[in-house]
């Protein structure tokens, strides 16, 4: 197992274009984060599943912003008409159940919209 | 959810200096988790945190739990450049984060 991996690592877009990204956690893993960090600040808590079902979802989240894990495996995050304050790195992580245990983060996908 | 301040937000020392950053919050937590992202990377676990009044040291880097579970320390003695990056502190069970102190050791 590699790790948790992001695709694509960049991704360049026009304003109100949609944009797709995937993670792939590690295998094992039944939790999976989706965070929004902006240059200079902490990963911002988007949304939460566990296997498939999503069970949280922020309220700053707007309704552009939808999650998939269909399988309980790899997750799609989809941002539908892109503007230019969603440019950010998007960063997933995934971990085992319980609460102390270490979640393991990919590299991020760069969203840049023009 | 349980919010996470962090200070001081930049630090910049010179290599060989000690440094302490802060992880506040108004609410008890059951456990806290510090993390470190350097640039182009996803954060990595440093460590966690359960017991009020925790001490744990990893190499040169001092981590404490406040008595009430409120607050938590990273100190770092004679620094690197190796140690600059963000630091963040996260409820290990809700994995909300602080905003994060910047760290950068000059040599």
């Amino acid at each position: 197992d590699t790790g948790v991996s992001q695709d694509p690592r960049h991704k360049i877009t026009k304003r109100g274009q949609n944009v797709t990204f995937r993670c792939d956690p590690i295998s094992e893993h039944n939790r999976l984060y989706w965070y929004r960090q902006t240059l200079g600040q902490g990963p911002e808590f988007l949304t939460y599943f566990q296997n498939e079902a999503q069970l949280e979802k922020s309220r700053l989240l707007s309704d552009r912003f939808s999650a998939e894990r269909p399988k309980g495996s790899f997750s799609t995050l989809e941002i539908q008409r892109t503007e230019q304050g969603d440019s950010a790195m998007y960063l997933c992580a995934s971990r085992p159940t319980g609460g102390r245990v270490e979640a393991f983060f990919g590299q991020g996908t760069r969203l840049t919209v023009v | 959810t349980q919010l996470l301040e962090q200070s001081p937000q930049f630090l910049s020392i010179q290599e060989g200096e000690n440094l302490t950053v802060y992880c506040n919050s108004s609410s008890v937590f059951s456990s806290l988790q510090w993390y470190r992202q350097e640039p182009g990377e996803g954060p990595v676990l440093l460590v966690t945190v359960v017991t009020g009044g925790e001490v744990k040291k990893l190499k040169r880097l001092t981590f404490q739990f406040g008595d009430a579970r409120k607050d938590s320390s990273l100190h770092i003695t004679a620094a690197q450049p190796g140690d600059t990056g963000l630091y963040l502190c996260a409820g290990a069970w809700d994995m909300r984060f602080g905003a994060g102190t910047r760290l950068t050791v000059k040599p």
